[in-house]
């Protein structure tokens, strides 16, 4: 069965620092990864993806997430934080078929 | 501009009462999806719909309906059934075919609390 788990439900950076949100995953076939982020009463709005194209994805707004099967994680980064960047911000794994299985999410806070 | 609309944003309900949250989707996907939101659980999945006249259970079907009679609409009503509707509902919808282009995408949501 395939499982996400995002380490830390809140996470805090000042800004202009880096921001590290971990996610791991369980798939027993090739999974397709996704990071979606959420704003305050919002829907989700996909951030990147990764479909085995590359390791490395980049995606909108400054984020970039790596793809290691041997760690099986798909953490996802940005050198810089904004204060905008302040939202929630959801891994989601997908094993293949129409069924997305997404984490508990991670709220980042951004400290002026 | 495509897109998904939700409605009401916001919804009150008595004990007791069925409601109808409303989806619909102008991006001409075939699937669409409903997913109940709940702080520190992440999004757990209620129905989906591949195609029209056609739906399944997800994860938390009880208590809640479907119905997928038109390709652009995918209402949710929540039954009186529900022991605990008070949540945020997220309607989704996406293409066919491969995962690594049936990117989902996502309506506002409604948040709905029992009185």
């Amino acid at each position: 069965a395939q499982s996400v788990t995002q380490l830390g439900s809140h996470v805090s950076v000042s800004e202009g620092a880096l921001v590290l949100l971990r996610c791991n995953y369980s798939s027993s076939v090739p999974p397709y990864l996704f990071w979606y982020v959420q704003y305050p009463n919002q829907g989700l709005q996909l951030l990147l993806k990764y479909t085995s194209a590359a390791t490395l994805v980049k995606g909108i707004n400054g984020f970039e997430a790596e793809f290691k099967k041997s760690e099986t994680s798909f953490h996802l980064t940005k050198p810089s934080a904004h204060m905008s960047d302040a939202a929630e911000y959801f891994c989601a794994v997908s094993p293949g078929t129409y069924k997305y299985i997404f984490g508990t999410g991670t709220r980042l806070k951004v400290l002026a | 501009d495509g897109g998904i609309t939700q409605s009401p944003k916001y919804l009150f309900r008595k004990e007791g009462q069925n409601v109808t949250l409303s989806c619909e989707q102008n991006l001409n996907h075939d699937a669409m999806y409903w997913y109940r939101q709940d702080p520190g659980q992440g999004l757990r999945l209620i129905y989906y719909s591949q195609i029209v006249n056609d739906f399944q259970k997800g994860d938390i079907a009880e208590g809640y309906s479907v119905s997928r009679e038109k390709k652009e609409s995918f209402p949710l009503t929540v039954t009186s059934a529900q022991k605990n509707p008070t949540a945020f509902y997220l309607c989704a919808s996406s293409t066919q075919g491969s995962p690594a282009y049936n990117e989902q995408f996502f309506g506002p949501g409604t948040r709905l609390t029992v009185l």
